[in-house]
């Protein structure tokens, strides 16, 4: 299996755009998970679904971010607009089945807003 | 409540002497204990985990680490470090509910020649 793809992997904008985040996870895999990543907050859960559904954004920042995923192996994560302190790198990870904690994560979108 | 407390930022050790990255944890429950490794540049990578069997789990690598329930402790060692062990190495505690997985603040490994 190829893991979990994400991509861009490297995304330099301007303030006020928007920024949209894509991923594959792993074939099979129900569940599918964004965090994101910096230094002064360390590894912070942002939303995660389950077979498609969100079950839980409470750890998304604002309404400038906004999550979907339309089938089992693609999701997006949007920033509109976007702000420099939105500066990150984005992971999406994937697992299979609801007791594990097992989590497969992809290398990572690292945002860049000026 | 959970938490998982990892006591050293940054842990540097020369090529071939042990590594010993600490971590403490709280849980109401019976935890799934796990170790996550971070490379530069890359994401997170599953080490090992324990899930209530044995109390010494060996990983990947060469890495193992031991529960003490007694110490609400499950550290990370390795007997010889290796140049390609600098990475960031996270500890995360799991009583159930993808919502309640928390991770550690990370250790920073450095290992030099």
């Amino acid at each position: 299996d190829a893991g979990v793809i994400q991509s861009p992997r490297h995304e330099v904008t301007e303030m006020g755009q928007e920024v949209t985040l894509r991923c594959k996870p792993i074939s099979g895999h129900d569940y599918l998970f964004w965090y994101r990543q910096t230094m002064m907050r360390g590894l912070e859960l942002l939303i995660y679904f389950n077979n498609n559904v969100p079950i839980d954004d409470s750890g998304m920042p604002e309404d400038r971010f906004s999550a979907k995923m339309p089938n089992a192996s693609f999701s997006t994560l949007k920033i509109q607009p976007s702000e420099p302190r939105d500066s990150a790198v984005y992971f999406c990870a994937s697992s299979a089945g609801s007791k594990t904690g097992e989590l497969f994560f992809g290398e990572g979108s690292r945002l860049t807003v000026l | 409540a959970q938490s998982v407390t990892q006591l050293d930022s940054h842990v540097s050790v020369s090529e071939g002497t042990p590594v010993l990255l600490r971590c403490n944890y709280s849980s109401s429950y019976s935890p799934s204990l796990f170790w996550y490794v971070q490379h530069p540049n890359k994401g997170l990578q599953l080490l090992l985990k324990y899930t209530s069997a044995a109390t010494l789990v060996k990983g990947i690598n060469g890495f193992e680490a031991e529960f003490k329930k007694s110490e609400t402790s499950f550290h990370l060692t390795k007997p010889s470090a290796h140049m390609s062990d600098a990475a960031e190495y996270f500890c995360v505690v799991y009583s159930g509910g993808y919502n309640k997985l928390i991770f550690g603040a990370g250790t920073r490994l450095a290992v030099h020649p």
